[in-house]
């Protein structure tokens, strides 16, 4: 059983491009789950989604920012027009349905943007 | 809103001393409390996790214990080694949301040889 996997690993941008990030959950995970780490500052919530829902968006920026997860296929975190402040890790962590005490959220390798 | 604090923000040590890492939150309804190691430029591995209903959990040479009524979790670790410096983060998520987690500001350890 693969565990999250975030691609790509690094990427490159241009200001003013738009950048997207994949995630693909654990097998039989239906919560996904998105962080930034800016640099020099801890990881911060963005938003929380089911199978073609947003449950909870409280982290995400009002602007520019957008968050996806369809029906089949990954989520995918998506920067409109980045700018330099954009460069961060991005970490997607997935998860179960809460069926017992133990679930847990499982985290990707992350996706290390870079706005130049 | 619930916060996490560590402390302290910086810790160097000698190879070999034991040491106690800090976390502590203000929300005590929490759903569990997780201990992460992240190396520079790296992701992040879970080292231990403690559902609210324990006291401790221990792997290793750590040793994580929690106290939701002090607001407070610690992270032991043992005869230290210099393949132990990394940046120690603890995060909780509440009862309702148990993905939405909230980190510390994590602790970088040194552990010199």
């Amino acid at each position: 059983n693969a565990g999250v996997m975030q691609n790509p690993r690094h990427l490159v941008r241009r200001r003013g491009q738009e950048a997207r990030l994949r995630c693909s959950p654990m097998k039989g995970h239906s919560h996904v789950y998105w962080y930034r780490q800016l640099p020099e500052e801890g990881l911060k919530f963005m938003v929380y989604l089911q199978k073609e829902n947003i449950i909870d968006e409280s982290g995400m920026p009002k602007e520019r920012f957008s968050a996806e997860f369809p029906k089949e296929g990954p989520s995918i975190l998506r920067i409109q027009q980045v700018v330099r402040g954009d460069s961060a890790a991005y970490f997607c962590a997935s998860s179960l349905p809460k069926t017992d005490v133990n679930t847990e959220a499982f985290f990707g390798q992350g996706t290390r943007l870079t706005v130049v | 809103k619930q916060e996490v604090t560590q402390i302290p923000a910086a810790l160097s040590v000698p190879e070999g001393e034991n040491l106690v890492l800090n976390c502590s939150f203000t929300d005590s309804a929490i759903y569990n409390l997780q201990w992460f190691r992240q190396d520079p430029g790296k992701g992040l591995t879970s080292l231990l996790l403690i559902q609210s209903s324990q006291r401790e959990q221990t792997s290793g040479r750590l040793n994580a214990s929690l106290d939701k009524s002090s607001g407070r979790s610690t992270l032991y670790i043992a005869a230290s080694q210099p393949g132990d410096s990394a940046t120690y983060l603890c995060a909780t998520p509440p009862r309702t949301s148990y993905g939405k987690l909230t980190f510390g500001q994590g602790t970088i350890l040194t552990v010199h040889p």
